[in-house]
């Protein structure tokens, strides 16, 4: 069965430092990979997913097949980054079936 | 983006009663809507996938007599708890795909139950 592992319940930096929001997988087909994110008050939304390559808000994560990893990183911390980040994998195909992490909450201190 | 609405938000309800929560997709239509619960301080558990004009699956452990999925139309997928009781206290969502460009997983806003 899949599983998502995101290790750190929270996570606390100070405004302009680097930040890493680690991401673990198990999974025996080719996974798909996203980062969603909800805002205080706010309904969960996608941040990034794998297979797009992009970086969104300053945010970037990479797959890395090898260490089952899907970490999702930004070089500068923001304010408004402060959220609930959660990881989450794809294995219904075209139907996003999803299976969530537990969640990091992020705080991004002045 | 597009736009997954639910409704009530908020609903408080007695012991032994039925409480029913829809999920709209208010412009673009979905085959696919899932429901999710979520415990305080805790992730998203997937319920049920709602298939329209099918019936619902169930994951592992979630009793389909207790929690009712009906999937009528291309935008609307309603979940009822039957006969709540207070452990059905939780914070539901739900959520639609749009089979556009790849797809992608749209949520609504979660619907807050409390079972007195």
């Amino acid at each position: 069965a899949q599983r998502v592992t995101q290790p750190e319940k929270l996570l606390s930096v100070f405004k302009g430092a680097p930040v890493e929001l680690k991401c673990n997988y198990s999974y025996s087909g080719s996974p798909e990979l996203f980062w969603y994110v909800q805002y205080s008050r706010q309904r969960l939304q996608l941040l990034l997913r794998h297979i797009s390559r992009e970086s969104i808000k300053g945010f970037t994560a990479d797959l890395n097949k090898g260490e089952t990893s899907f970490h999702l990183k930004k070089p500068f911390a923001q304010e408004e980054d402060s959220a609930m980040y959660y990881c989450a994998l794809n294995s219904g195909g075209s139907n996003y079936k999803l299976t969530f992490g537990k969640g990091t909450l992020l705080t991004v201190n002045p | 983006g597009a736009v997954v609405s639910q409704h009530p938000s908020r609903v408080i309800c007695k012991s032994g009663t039925s409480v029913k929560i829809e999920c709209r997709s208010l412009d673009f239509q979905a085959t696919t809507m899932f429901w999710y619960r979520q415990f305080p301080k805790q992730s998203l558990m997937l319920m049920a996938t709602s298939n329209e004009g099918s019936k619902a699956t169930y994951e592992q452990g979630v009793e389909k007599d207790k929690f009712l999925i009906n999937h009528a139309s291309l935008t609307l997928s309603t979940l009822t708890v039957t006969s709540a009781h207070p452990e059905d206290s939780s914070f539901y969502i739900c959520s639609a795909v749009r089979n556009l460009a790849g797809g992608e997983l749209f949520f609504g806003e979660g619907s807050r139950l409390t079972v007195l």
